[in-house]
């Protein structure tokens, strides 16, 4: 399976900042994904990054917000902006090469606004 | 809409014991797959393990199981002769086979594993 890289793996921010996580795969891969998991909780699935295009966002996040880039298939970033207390969160990227294996998680970075 | 039910939020075991954790979940789909991951403290996201729909055996992997039941709609995993390091959340997410590949996730087990 693949090997991800996630930066960072936590950080401390103040409010109405921004901050850039990023993902590197040791490979390429298909499909990526960024998620969000409120602590306690399960995931909920933000964008799917797609290479050279827009990513596509589920009901309930923007670009505004949450804009992703993925230059190549081996990067992906996501930056969380005009941070609040409310985007305190675990944010994890996941990859996929093929349908039959099942997906692979980064680390996750543990955000913390304050 | 798929949905994955986890209806134990807690459960907790003796090391070495057996221990089942249950998930349901609901499709019209007849193509598609079922995971199990396991979340320890560290946080990181590990694959269990995975079942194809279209297969009828179920899955093993070492001390982990499936029973997979599919005119039942159940996937409950089975962990056998537990260990420390099993204590973790776990989830069940589907997925369809068709050309949406995203996970439909359940809300987790938090399972401690008891010396």
């Amino acid at each position: 399976s693949a090997v991800i890289s996630q930066k960072p793996s936590r950080d401390i921010c103040q409010r109405g900042t921004s901050l850039t996580i990023q993902c590197q795969v040791d490979s390429q891969v298909t499909m990526m994904f960024w998620y969000r998991q409120q602590p306690g909780q399960s995931l909920t699935l933000i964008a799917t990054a797609n290479q050279g295009s827009e990513a596509t966002y589920e009901s309930g996040f923007v670009i505004d917000k949450f804009p992703i880039s993925r230059p190549n298939l081996t990067f992906s970033t996501l930056t969380v902006s005009n941070m609040s207390p409310e985007d305190s969160s675990i944010y994890l990227c996941s990859v996929g090469r093929s349908l039959n294996y099942g997906y692979t998680f980064g680390s996750g970075t543990r955000l913390t606004v304050v | 809409a798929q949905t994955v039910t986890q209806s134990q939020p807690e459960m907790s075991v003796q090391e070495a014991e057996t221990v089942t954790l249950s998930c349901t979940y609901d499709t019209s789909e007849n193509n598609y797959y079922l995971f199990w991951y396991k979340q320890p403290p560290s946080r990181q996201m590990i694959l269990v393990i995975r079942q194809e729909a279209y297969k009828q055996q179920n899955a093993t992997e070492n001390r982990f199981s499936v029973n997979f039941q599919k005119a039942a709609k159940s996937f409950s995993l089975k962990i056998s002769d537990s260990q420390l390091g099993d204590t973790a959340m776990y989830f069940c997410a589907f997925m369809n086979a068709g050309n949406n590949r995203k996970l439909i996730w359940g809300l987790g087990t938090s399972l401690a594993v008891n010396p």
